[in-house]
């Protein structure tokens, strides 16, 4: 199983629709990531979690919430869903404080018609 | 100007061919920098990281960062096809505001 598990894989929405993209982790990590990935943009940040009970806006919040239901549950709403949220999205988790390194999902692609 | 740059690519080379690919960042709180290789359809996995500057090597892979030029490389040598991804540079600052900036990912083909 993978360390980091992503639901859907791919998934098709129509506009104003509310979609939830869950994460799950079996790393034992305590901080949690959401990213999205554009062409040309990169990976940014939507929302972090350092653990249960912290919750945290990345750069790119507006138009999307988060809820971290356990250590190991990190999910992303998009209450309802416009166009120009087509992207794939990223979870990650990382250790504290000695690991730099995030380990990421495998992504879900998201398509807003 | 976007806190770290690098080339989109794409960046073609000949099998065995040692490749460079770059990131320059304009934050000198930057303390960490890191490496990811992205493989198609999948997420970004951690090939290196170096703190501070320095020289820092594994297998065919070399880490690179020049503080004073706010200028890091990853030097692959020997390329392999299965080498053929795309690279992102990423790095962090800590204390005070916690940051963690990704590039835009450079994407590498190697040509059998």
């Amino acid at each position: 199983d993978a360390d980091v598990t992503q639901t859907p894989r791919n998934r098709i929405t129509k506009t104003g629709k509310r979609i939830m993209l869950e994460c799950s982790q079996t790393k034992g990590h305590d901080r949690m990531y959401w990213y999205r990935q554009d062409p040309g943009l990169g990976l940014r940040l939507i929302y972090y979690s350092f653990d249960v009970k912290d919750i945290n806006k990345g750069e790119i919040s507006d138009g999307y919430s988060v809820s971290r239901q356990a250590q190991a549950k990190f999910s992303l709403s998009l209450e309802s869903a416009i166009p120009n949220q087509t992207a794939l999205y990223f979870c990650a988790t990382s250790d504290n404080p000695g690991d730099y390194g995030y380990t990421f999902g495998s992504g879900t692609r998201l398509t807003v018609v | 100007q976007k806190e770290v740059e690098q080339d989109p690519g794409p960046l073609s080379v000949p099998e065995g061919a040692i490749v460079s690919l770059n990131c320059t960042y304009s934050n000198s709180a930057f303390q960490y920098f890191m490496w990811y290789r992205q493989y198609s359809r999948k997420g970004p996995e951690l090939l290196m990281y170096t703190y501070s500057s320095g020289n820092k090597e594994d297998g065919r892979f070399t880490a690179q960062v020049d503080k004073s030029s706010k200028y890091i490389s990853l030097f692959i040598r020997d390329s392999q096809p299965s080498d053929s991804a795309t690279y992102l540079c990423a790095m962090m600052s800590r204390g005070g505001t916690y940051k963690y900036i990704f590039g835009t990912g450079t994407r590498l083909k190697v040509l059998a």
